[in-house]
């Protein structure tokens, strides 16, 4: 089947617009993460959603950042008034619902999307 | 505050050599330790994860070697081929929890 995809795979922008970036995760995959990642670093966790809801939002540096899951399928990371310090690339991964501890099953394994590298200028 | 530390930051491996991958972490409520592969302009990949109930996995020429009381895994790359060069990143979070911690990568070159 068909793996995570990532829409648009790369975008430019000016410092202070807005921009949106898409993310299909796996049919089924009732789990969705977004992440970040700069230059020489580890992907860095954003925001987790299970189902509709967002699970965990700890990692958005602040409220220019908003991620939504309205239907619980695709799910679209927000940046309103973006700075140059933004530009990096987005990842997003899915998963199905984490399984029982003790085992791993396929339901743990995040599954990565290519990205979106997003350049704000 | 990083939670994962790993090391190397970048390895240079001889054909048929053993790559050896270091992580360390911080936070005893994790409970699934993944190794993720990564090629220029594709998203990570899952290599080999495992539990800590189990000391040691191997699947293929890939093993990760877990210690539970030194908080610290590693990755083993057996017959290491050019194949393999490409940038390896440690993980870990707890089952349910949804967030994950990543380690800022190692860059492994396998020269031929």
């Amino acid at each position: 089947g068909a793996g995570v995809s990532q829409t648009p795979s790369n975008k430019v922008t000016e410092k202070g617009k807005y921009v949106e970036l898409r993310c299909d995760p796996i049919s089924g995959h009732t789990a969705l993460y977004w992440y970040r990642q700069s230059l020489g670093q580890g992907p860095e966790f954003l925001i987790y959603f299970q189902g509709t809801g967002a699970a965990d939002d700890s990692g958005l540096p602040n409220d220019r950042f908003f991620a939504v899951r309205p239907e619980g399928s695709v799910s679209t990371l927000k940046i309103q008034r973006t700075e140059r310090g933004d530009s990096a690339v987005y990842l997003c991964a899915s998963s199905s619902t984490p399984g029982l501890a003790g085992s791993i099953t396929s339901t743990d394994t995040q599954y990565f999307g290519p990205g979106t590298r997003l350049t704000v200028l | 505050q990083q939670q994962v530390k790993q090391s190397p930051q970048s390895l240079i491996v001889q054909k048929g050599g053993i790559s050896i991958i270091n992580c360390a972490y911080e936070n005893t409520a994790f409970d699934y330790f993944p190794w993720y592969q990564q090629f220029p302009g594709k998203g990570p990949a899952l290599l080999i994860a495992i539990r800590p109930d189990v000391s040691e996995k191997k699947e293929g020429r890939f093993t990760i070697s877990f210690n539970k009381s030194a908080k610290q895994f590693s990755l083993h790359i057996m017959d290491s081929q050019p194949g393999d060069s490409a940038t390896y990143f440690c993980a870990s979070w707890g089952t349910n929890a949804g967030k994950s911690t990543f380690g800022d990568g190692t860059t492994l070159t396998v020269k031929p």
